[in-house]
Parts: C-alpha cells; structure tokens; sequence
C-alpha cells in the first residue's frame, strides 16, 4: 500500500498569513493527488484534485503542486474561514490512501 | 444540486451485519464510479470501498482492512450504491461517508454512524 505522510500535523497561522502543508507518498503517485479540507462534524471537500487543479468555486488563494512523491497545498492570505484540518489522498494505486491529516489552527 | 444521502446506520454487535445506502440525486448515476470513506470518532479518514460504472464492469475494489467482509454494490435504476458490512468489528466503529468519486471524491454525502459494540 502507499502511504501517505502529511506535515506538519498542526499548523498554527493568523489571518493573512500564508501556510503551506506538505504531503509525501512512500512511492511514485504521477500527479493523482487531491486535498480535502474537513470542519468539525461536517463531511469533507475537495479543494483541489490532480495535484493543481482547484475545485469550481474554491477561492484562487488555494493551490497546490508537485509531482511523484513530493507535494504541497499553500493557502495564500489565510481567512477565517480556512481554519479547518486538510488531508490529502493518492488515488494512482488501489487501495487509495490518506494522509493523516493537518489541521490549521489560529495562532 | 448534487445530494448524496446515505442511511442505515445504527448500533450493531460484533460480529453482526449492516447494510448502508447511499441515495444520489442531481447527476447521472450510471454514469460515476463511487466511493465509501470512513472516519474512526476522532481520527482521520480512511478509504473503504470503490465501485466502477457498467461501463468497466462494475468492478470493485477495497482497502485490505474490510476485504472479505465489505461488499460495494450499485444500483443505477434507482441511483443509490450500498455498502454491505459483514462479520462486524469494533475497530469498523465509524461515519460512513459516500462519495461520488473520480478517484477523487468530488462530492460527499452527510455521513452515517455505524457503532459495533456489544
């Protein structure tokens, strides 16, 4: 199975700044990686799907890239409503997996 | 406007059996794979189950932790994927969430617990 290794698991941020979350899998995942962002008690949303590509309606200050092994989401003039914990998933190789997860707390 | 609505969820013994389903609404059913992703009382998510469409044969694939006891089926008449939960454990204790999915998940329903306990 692939794993999946998120860092770091808590990131501590203010409003404004920009934050980025790293994600490595233990083998090559090409670019099919995608992030969620999870809010206590509610299901998941994807932010971004294939690496880069940023879900219809999902503010531009979300982005992400990478490629293989090695990938990161950066949030740009982080907003309140951004305070959440974020995993992402490869979907190359059965089964699927998740990182463990990141949440972005206020400083 | 895309709905996922999964039900059946509820308070099981080990060992017992669940079925969980997944009611669609707002796109073409037959036309999507699907997914069952569950998430342990505070701990991070975990991929269960996928479903291909007809048109790859409806083959399915699970995570190595519920293979031999979960079943993913569909049912494009009626738009609604199950997930059948056989020989129930303790540690299968979760939200269930379904997920309309692309290997991605691009859209989730609210989630239903399942509690295993006796």
């Amino acid at each position: 199975d692939i794993q999946m290794t998120q860092s770091p698991s808590t990131l501590s941020a203010s409003v404004g700044d920009t934050v980025t979350i790293i994600c490595r899998a233990n083998q090559n995942i090409v670019t099919y990686l995608a992030w969620y962002q999870q809010k206590p008690g509610k299901a998941p949303k994807v932010v971004i799907y294939r690496t880069s590509n940023l879900k219809p309606g999902v503010p531009s200050r979300f982005s992400g890239s990478g490629s293989g092994t090695d990938f990161t989401l950066t949030i740009s003039s982080l907003q309140p409503d951004d305070f959440a914990t974020y995993y992402c998933q490869q979907y190359d190789s059965y089964p699927w997996t998740f990182g463990q997860g990141t949440k972005v707390e206020i400083k | 406007e895309v709905q996922l609505v999964e039900s059946g969820g509820g308070l099981v013994q080990p060992g017992r059996s669940l079925r969980l389903s997944c009611t669609t609404s707002g796109f073409i059913f037959g036309d999507y794979a699907m997914s069952w992703v569950r998430q342990a009382p505070g701990k991070g998510l975990e991929w269960v189950g996928y479903i291909r469409t007809r048109s790859y044969g409806g083959a399915t694939h699970y995570a190595a932790s519920v293979k031999g006891r979960f079943i993913v089926s569909r049912d494009d008449s009626k738009s609604i994927a199950y997930l059948q939960m056989n020989s129930l454990k303790t540690e299968d204790t979760a939200v269930y969430y379904c997920t309309k999915s692309s290997g991605w998940s691009d859209e989730w329903g609210q989630g239903t617990l399942v509690t295993v306990s006796s």
